[in-house]
C-alpha cells in the first residue's frame, strides 16, 4: 500500500509565478517530512524538510508547508525559475529510521 | 566534494546471470541504503546498513544480496536477475540515528540496470 501519495505526475508553471506540489500521506506515525528534487540523470538531492511539530518551514524561495489533521504537505516554490524543472519527489520518515518515498511529481517551468 | 559515487552508471546483463553494482561514499556516514526505482514509480528501499548491522525490508526478493566491508563501500548483489529487476538502483547515507539531521539521506546518481 502507498503511504505517501503524489496524486500530479506532473505540473507546468510560467516563469515567475507560484508552484505548487502536493503531498499526502496515510500514516499518521510520520514524524519527519522532506522533499527531494531530481534532475535526469542525476540522483535525489535534498531539498526542504519538516518536522511534524511544525506547520511551515521556509528556506528562500522554497516553503513547505505541513498540515498534519489532513495528512498533507505542500511545497511553494515563488518564484519559480526553469532551474527548478525537475522531478520532485515527497518522502516521509518514521523515527529516522528510513524514508518513504511519493511517486514524484515533474515540474516544468516555461520562461 | 564529499559524494556518493555508485559505480557503473549502466548496466546490462543477462537474464540469470550476476551482477554486483557498487557505491563508495566520502561523507563518514553510518547508514547506507540501497533502493530500486522503476519508470515513474517511487523509490522502494531493498535494505540498508546501520554500520555493520543489516536490516532487510520483509519485501525484498531473497535474489538481492548486500555487502558492507567497510564504512565507505557497499555492494549490491542481484544472484540471478529477472527481466522484472531492469530498474534504476539508488545508493543514499546518512548520519544515524543522531537527531533531526540523521534523516536527510544522500543520494548517488544511480545505477540504470537493464536485463537481456
Amino acid at each position: 500500500d502507498q503511504q505517501v501519495k503524489q496524486n500530479s505526475p506532473s505540473l507546468s508553471v510560467q516563469e515567475g509565478r507560484i508552484s505548487i506540489l502536493n503531498c499526502d500521506y496515510t500514516n499518521s506515525m510520520f514524524d519527519y517530512f522532506l522533499w527531494y528534487k531530481k534532475y535526469p540523470a542525476e540522483g535525489p538531492t535534498f531539498l526542504i524538510s519538516i518536522s511534524s511539530i511544525k506547520d511551515k518551514n521556509e528556506d528562500g524561495r522554497f516553503t513547505v508547508f505541513l498540515n498534519k489533521s489532513a495528512k498533507h504537505l505542500s511545497l511553494h516554490i515563488v518564484p519559480s525559475q526553469p532551474g527548478d524543472s525537475a522531478v520532485y519527489f515527497c518522502a516521509a520518515s518514521l523515527y529516522g529510521n528510513k524514508l518513504v518515498f511519493g511517486a514524484g511529481t515533474i515540474l516544468r517551468v516555461k520562461s | 566534494d564529499a559524494m556518493v559515487i555508485q559505480n557503473p552508471r549502466y548496466q546490462v546483463t543477462q537474464f540469470g546471470k550476476p551482477v554486483t553494482l557498487s557505491c563508495s561514499q566520502t561523507l563518514n556516514h553510518n547508514v547506507m541504503y540501497w533502493y530500486q526505482q522503476k519508470s515513474s514509480q517511487a523509490p522502494k528501499l531493498l535494505f540498508h546498513y546501520y554500520d555493520k548491522d543489516f536490516n532487510n525490508e520483509a519485501d525484498t526478493p531473497d535474489n538481492f544480496q548486500s555487502r558492507r566491508p567497510n564504512t565507505s563501500f557497499c555492494f549490491l548483489d542481484i544472484r540471478s536477475p529477472g527481466l522484472g529487476d531492469a530498474a534504476m538502483y539508488l545508493c543514499a547515507t546518512s548520519r544515524g540515528f543522531a537527531g533531526l539531521s540523521s534523516y536527510e539521506q544522500y543520494f548517488g546518481p544511480g545505477t540504470r540496470l537493464t536485463v537481456t
